[in-house]
């Protein structure tokens, strides 16, 4: 499997942009690019994901490098809540059976300083 | 829709005895998966299913069983419990491709179990 590489802690004013970056310079042609995020004592939920292009939704923007070799999360006024472990995964866009596992790492830690 | 739901929320075992954690989901996702979290440490895969009747060894499989008799349910069974096994256990499950939000995991709130 691909494997991503991301800061282990990152801290964030309120209210500020906050960029995540990740690392995947072995990503294949074919692999997407996803987040999700946990909060504390939660399990871990859907954020975005990506191939190619910028992606916009309403928790977050994804912008991909043209290389693919890393990609950034922004989030784009971090509020309180935003303060989780944000996984950078790799999957395989053709996912049947073990291709669709995700397959995580250790992810970053958002700090929010009010 | 409940989504994905799990229980116990928590679990007190002694060492050597068995128990199941039990998951069910209601979004008739084909796919579902169990993880196990340790503390400090990322998600690691323990079993998953593409579907009722197949099952398929994750990461970390070793003393950990699991049947999916129907699409809704996926139990998670520990054989003897070990001290090793102290961890929180995520259910998860996802649409098949093509499905709409087939990209998306969906997260159960987890078990956090203990064995002493």
């Amino acid at each position: 499997d691909a494997k991503t590489t991301q800061p282990n802690s990152m801290e964030s004013n309120e209210e500020e942009p906050v960029h995540l970056p990740c690392n995947h310079s072995t990503i294949s042609g074919t692999d997407y690019i996803h987040w999700y995020r946990q909060l504390p004592s939660q399990g871990p939920e859907y954020v975005i994901h990506g191939l190619t292009s910028n992606v916009n939704n309403r928790m977050a923007s994804l912008a991909i490098a043209e290389d693919r070799k890393s990609s950034t999360l922004i989030l784009h006024r971090a509020t309180l809540r935003d303060a989780a472990v944000y996984y950078c995964i790799l999957r395989a866009e053709n996912y049947g059976g073990s291709q669709g596992n995700l397959i995580f790492g250790k992810g970053t830690k958002l700090s929010v300083k009010p | 829709n409940a989504g994905v739901t799990q229980t116990p929320k928590f679990q007190v075992l002694k060492t050597g005895q068995s128990m199941t954690l039990q998951c069910a989901q209601d979004m008739n996702h084909e796919y579902m998966s169990w993880y196990r979290q340790d503390p400090g440490m990322g998600l690691r895969l323990i079993h998953y299913s593409v579907g009722a009747g197949i099952t398929d060894q994750g990461e970390v499989p070793n003393g950990y069983n699991v049947s999916r008799s129907t699409t809704e349910d996926f139990p998670l069974r520990l054989l003897s419990a070990a001290p090793s096994q102290t961890s929180v256990y995520f259910c998860a499950s996802r649409p098949s491709p093509g499905a709409s939000s087939y990209n998306e995991q969906f997260f159960g709130p987890g078990t956090r179990l203990t064995v002493l």
